[in-house]
């Protein structure tokens, strides 16, 4: 069971928006404002597409957006394109015992 | 362009050793951190293993469940880091992914990516 709690699936129609959510605990996520995504195409690298809970990297489209409430994070996929069709993992810094930990992943399908 | 490239996975028997290593390119290796996640079939990520850069002593971090039988290491000159797991257990079976960590952000974090070498713990 992994740390943090992800819904396993998710989806959309293209153009629509889609938002992941991501709980933790005080312990992780309402900890830090260290948080972050990544985007899984099978069998390719995991790519960052937020960190610092809000922030995207250099050439991540800016329909990916993040946000935190407490001990839950989330990503927010608009305009859904068939390219963002992908497993989505979220991860959050838990302290120099813990350092990182993940979420299980949500598969997201575009319709 | 940042590349990892993982290797030294493949099929092992319970008890054994094996020692995966990582290759970067693209980026000054010894100015980064690097660790090691791993994710079990059909599972979610795990963090397994971190280690500093020289200039911060090249200090390691496992996680419980891997201290004491994996051991993370650098040559920075070879820019490549390795991972060597011994006491293999079923439990270990995973696609090991190698990882930069950036420190460009609130707190460091894994920002580049390896595709990930699988290991298959099996007699």
């Amino acid at each position: 069971q992994s740390a943090l709690t992800q819904p396993p699936s998710a989806s959309g129609s293209p153009g629509q928006s889609v938002t992941i959510s991501c709980t933790g605990t005080s312990s992780d996520i309402g900890a830090y404002n260290s948080v972050s995504w990544y985007q899984q195409h099978p069998d390719k690298a995991p790519k960052l597409m937020i960190f610092d809970v809000t922030k995207r990297p250099s050439g991540v489209p800016n329909r990916f957006s993040g946000s935190k409430s407490g001990n839950t994070a989330s990503l927010t996929v608009s305009g859904l394109q068939a390219e963002d069709e992908a497993d989505y993992y979220c991860c959050s810094y838990a302290g120099s015992n813990s350092f990182w930990v993940f979420g299980g992943g949500t598969k997201l399908t575009v319709l | 362009e940042v590349q990892l490239v993982e290797s030294g996975g493949g099929l092992v028997q319970p008890g054994r050793s094996l020692r995966l290593s990582c290759t970067g390119s693209g980026f000054i290796f010894g100015d980064y951190a690097m660790s090691w996640v791993r994710q079990a079939p059909g599972k979610g990520l795990e963090w397994v293993a971190f280690i500093r850069r020289n200039a911060f002593g090249g200090t390691t971090e496992y996680a419980a469940s891997v201290k004491g039988r994996f051991t993370i290491s650098r040559d920075d000159y070879k820019g490549v880091a390795y991972m060597q797991m011994n006491s293999l257990t079923a439990e270990d079976t995973a696609v090991y992914f190698c990882t930069r960590v950036g420190d460009g952000y609130a707190i460091f974090l894994p920002d580049y990516w390896g595709q990930g070498t699988l290991v298959s713990v099996s007699s």
